[in-house]
């Protein structure tokens, strides 16, 4: 059974802090990390697919790094927004399975005004 | 809009009813996928179909039949599900079924089972 853990499971924070996140995955047959964000009553929206280690991705003010040998990957917000309210999900591919993901339990990331 | 379409997006149903769901994707995508969120749990994957064949079944009961006709629709036929079995569930669709592909999803159906 594989591990896929996210923490913190929930995070508050001020408008315009900056935050981070992290996820842990196996570090023993990964073949790739994925990123997603989850608004309520939205479908779950592709950020970053990581492949390899040392990867570093980003898009706008979200980046997102990625340590293969140690198994984590850090998720950052640059001066958070009340729109980046939302389940930010980890999803782990390993073995030789096609693309099956193995998901965190997410952390839920609530920006205040 | 992803391009994935879910109906209906909330069901109730009895034990011994038998309902689909229905997922649609416009993207042109090779591959789909069914997912089962329960409470407080993680994403769990379901089913993967590839080029309309099933190529993973992620030891899903039988009351849970998936059918995808073609590569653009895929069905879930549910049948005598018990009260545990209430959950979200949602599809997804890639170009192809490789472990980096991105993953398009679905709103979801919204199941409740009593």
């Amino acid at each position: 059974i594989l591990n896929v853990e996210q923490s913190p499971q929930s995070l508050h924070v001020q408008e315009g802090d900056s935050t981070n996140f992290t996820c842990s995955f196996p570090s023993s047959n990964f073949y790739a990390l994925h990123w997603y964000r989850w608004e309520t009553a939205k479908s779950p929206e592709a950020l970053f697919v990581m492949t390899l280690n040392g990867d570093e991705k980003k898009k706008g003010r979200i980046s997102a790094t990625l340590n293969t040998k140690e198994g984590y990957s850090y998720l950052y917000i640059k001066g958070s927004q009340p729109e980046d309210s939302a389940t930010y999900l980890c999803a782990f591919v390993g073995g030789t399975s096609y693309g099956k993901l193995t998901f965190g339990q997410g952390t839920i990331l609530t920006v205040h005004p | 809009e992803t391009g994935v379409t879910q109906t209906p997006r909330h069901l109730v149903m009895g034990m011994t009813n038998k309902k689909s769901l229905k997922c649609e994707q416009h993207l042109g995508h090779n591959a789909m996928y069914w997912y089962k969120q329960s409470a407080k749990k993680p994403l769990e994957l379901m089913f993967v179909y590839s080029l309309e064949e099933r190529v993973e079944n992620n030891s899903v009961p039988s009351r849970f039949s998936p059918e995808c006709p073609n590569s653009s629709h895929l069905f879930l036929h549910l049948h005598t599900l018990q009260p545990e079995d209430s959950a979200l569930y949602l599809c997804a669709s890639s170009q192809g079924a490789k472990m980096q592909e991105t993953q398009y999803f679905g709103p979801g159906t919204r199941l409740l089972v009593l």
